[in-house]
């Protein structure tokens, strides 16, 4: 079975900031997709950034972006220029091949005006 | 934008009654999910329906769940009879033939 850590249960960031969410996960297959959804307060999980596992390159979504780290097994997630909208939840998730969404514990984030 | 809507949005239940939530998934989507958040943790997998049928489930998804796509656009999930440990929130997804799941808004389960 996968398993998906956050190890990061709550996160600060001052608006206009940078700050990275970390994500580790556990697998023995080689092919995958890996993901952060952002859970706004009263609101349903949304997509933010998606990263498929056969691709080196790290994938980028407008002030969103992932490191990538095949070998090391960790997916974190960077915020460009923190705005007060992306205070929110934020699930790291990694789907196989079973068709399985599995998820992290959460990293709460809160961006300070 | 389509989205997947579930209904209702809050339930509030006696302990030993039966619950039904619903979910109206994307409509061409051909993956549908159920996922529960017990306050303050993480999102757990209950169950995934492929075809007409179930083609994953975890250990959470006893005997007392059960869904259904009763006709051809709602996906249901049953509570038999409800425990204090339902309590929580219960999220339906759905996906195409892409690994994108789209979630709803939730549906909050109390159990009494």
């Amino acid at each position: 079975a996968q398993t998906v850590t956050q190890s990061q249960p709550e996160m600060s960031v001052q608006e206009a900031e940078t700050v990275t969410l970390s994500c580790t996960y556990d697998t023995s297959e080689n092919n995958y997709y890996l993901f952060w959804y952002k859970q706004p307060p009263s609101r349903q999980m949304i997509l933010v950034i998606r990263q498929e596992a056969y691709k080196q390159q790290n994938a980028t979504e407008n002030r969103f972006s992932v490191n990538f780290q095949k070998a090391a097994k960790s997916f974190s997630l960077k915020i460009s220029d923190s705005q007060l909208g992306d205070t929110a939840m934020y699930f790291c998730a990694f789907f196989d091949a079973g068709n399985m969404l599995t998820f992290g514990g959460g990293t709460r984030l809160m961006v300070k005006p | 934008e389509p989205e997947v809507t579930q209904t209702p949005s809050h339930q509030v239940t006696q302990m030993g009654q039966e619950v039904i939530l619903r979910c109206v998934p994307i409509s061409n989507h051909l993956y549908f999910y159920w996922y529960r958040q017990i306050l303050g943790q993480k999102v757990e997998f209950l169950v995934s329906f492929y075809n007409n049928e179930i083609s994953e489930k975890s250990e959470i998804f006893d005997d007392q769940f059960s869904v259904e796509r009763p006709d051809g656009s709602n996906f249901t999930l049953k509570i038999r009879s409800t425990k204090l440990e339902d309590s929580a929130m219960y999220f339906c997804a759905s996906r195409e033939g892409e690994v994108e799941l789209f979630f709803g808004e939730g549906s909050r389960l109390t159990v009494l």
